[in-house]
């Protein structure tokens, strides 16, 4: 089996600061993703990624930006955290692209003060 | 595009009894359906793949129903634990394109009270 690691697990901002969450895979899975969990919103994709260096916006990219510089890790960065912001960013990396199954890391909870 | 409506988004359940959790989509062409289960502080954990062609699908401890004609798909915990209680999320799918973006219901937040 492989792992999806996600760091930091929490991460505490400022107003207009620029804040990078990253993701590493070991499943050799060619697809990563990004998502967004808002309580009662379900998961909204920001970013993914088909292959290294491959960048496809999703339904929630507008102040986001994404990097994936190797197969193994996919980053995602909040280019202007937005106060009173608080969610948790989902990464995940899929076996196959065609069929949607996805594999999850266990999150990473922003809050912006 | 796709949308998908997930209800109820809370739901309490003493062990033992049944629990219900349905989620409508609007895209006829959709062809897989995912349940994904999580754990409070853990991460989503595929509870079951659902193809088009499958109206019935057995899982240990539940049952998951799709019904194409009414674009609905049912997943149904019979004799609910403790170890239960957790997020549900339904996730569907179209196959037709050349990349498969899953679209998700808002989630179902399941407490099962001794």
């Amino acid at each position: 089996g492989g792992i999806i690691t996600q760091t930091p697990k929490f991460l505490i901002g400022q107003e207009g600061q620029k804040l990078t969450l990253k993701c590493q895979q070991n499943f050799n899975h060619d697809t990563m993703y990004w998502y967004r969990q808002d309580s009662g919103k379900g998961l909204r994709l920001i970013y993914y990624s088909i292959t290294e260096n491959d960048l496809q916006k999703g339904d929630l990219s507008e102040g986001y930006d994404a990097s994936r510089e190797k197969k193994s890790s996919f980053s995602l960065t909040v280019t202007s955290a937005q106060k009173n912001e608080m969610a948790v960013f989902l990464c995940a990396s899929s076996i196959d692209r065609n069929t949607g199954q996805l594999y999850f890391g266990e999150g990473s909870k922003l809050t912006v003060l | 595009g796709e949308q998908v409506e997930q209800r109820p988004p809370h739901l309490s359940v003493r062990e033992g009894d049944s629990a219900v959790i349905t989620c409508t989509y609007t895209d006829p062409n959709s062809y897989y359906f995912f349940w994904y289960k999580q754990e409070p502080g853990a991460s989503l954990q595929l509870l079951m793949k659902v193809f088009s062609s499958t109206e019935i699908n057995e899982g240990q401890g539940f049952t998951v129903l799709l019904n194409k004609k009414d674009k609905r798909l049912s997943l149904n915990l019979t004799a609910a634990h403790p170890g239960d209680s957790a997020a549900y999320f339904c996730a569907v799918s179209a196959a037709s394109s050349s990349f498969s973006k899953l679209v998700f219901g808002q989630g179902t937040s399941l407490s099962v009270v001794p």
